[in-house]
């Protein structure tokens, strides 16, 4: 079954503790990104890569990192997460194409909450 | 940026009643996504349809990308469509294959 898996679901952590929500994908899409959505503010993009070792910042990306050793995973660190990172974290996954991408999917979710 | 508006913000409706849900953008768009938020969070694809309509049982959906604007009809609603209804666009230049968003539509459907 074509999916994006994100791990963990749900995650309750402390200020400071490092954390990493995985990421990955099995359509081959060259394409993934990261979302978080927080209420009164919508969706907005943490962190995009175009292909494996090609990433770069979307609109929010302080305080976070990401990195594509492999096509297929994308994962999203927290090096030292506050409070304000509490969010619902969405990754997504297309195929690029110069005319503007293709359908995108999107994982379950990661609930997290730092406290 | 590009602006994705969607309208109405909510919606309440009882079983049965059909619906219409609006998506304007402010630019040309690539592509053209709907989604549907279910209440657990999960962000279910409904639609990709840069232009013309589309059907999938009881949802419909279509685009008309020369005027800006893209519609999502339910028909005969159902307690399980409730949720938050969202259009994304895609567009081209530096921010290729990145989506942007609406707002959303919460519809509410009472039994």
């Amino acid at each position: 079954e074509a999916q994006v898996t994100q791990n963990p679901r749900y995650l309750i952590t402390v200020t400071g503790k490092k954390l990493t929500v995985t990421c990955s994908q099995n359509m081959n899409h060259e394409y993934m990104s990261w979302y978080r959505q927080d209420p009164g503010l919508g969706l907005r993009q943490i962190y995009y890569s175009m292909n494996v070792e090609v990433t770069d910042k979307g609109d929010v990306p302080e305080g976070y990192k990401v990195s594509r050793k492999e096509k297929r995973n994308f994962p999203l660190i927290l090096e030292s997460p506050s409070p304000n990172q509490t969010s619902l974290y969405f990754c997504a996954s297309s195929f690029f194409s110069l005319g503007g991408g293709t359908e995108a999917f999107f994982g379950q979710g990661t609930r997290l909450t730092v406290v | 940026g590009i602006q994705v508006e969607q309208s109405p913000p909510d919606l309440i409706l009882q079983e049965g009643a059909n619906s219409t849900l609006r998506c304007n953008f402010s630019d040309s768009v690539n592509n053209l996504q709907w989604f549907h938020q279910n209440p657990w969070g999960q962000l279910i694809n409904l639609f990709y349809i840069p232009s013309g309509t589309k059907q999938n049982g009881r949802l419909s959906a279509t685009t008309v990308a020369t005027e800006r604007y893209s519609l999502l009809y339910i028909s005969s609603s159902q307690t399980t469509d409730s949720g938050v209804y969202f259009c994304a666009v895609v567009t081209g230049g530096s921010t290729l294959g990145r989506l942007y968003f609406g707002r959303g539509t919460q519809l509410t459907v009472w039994p």
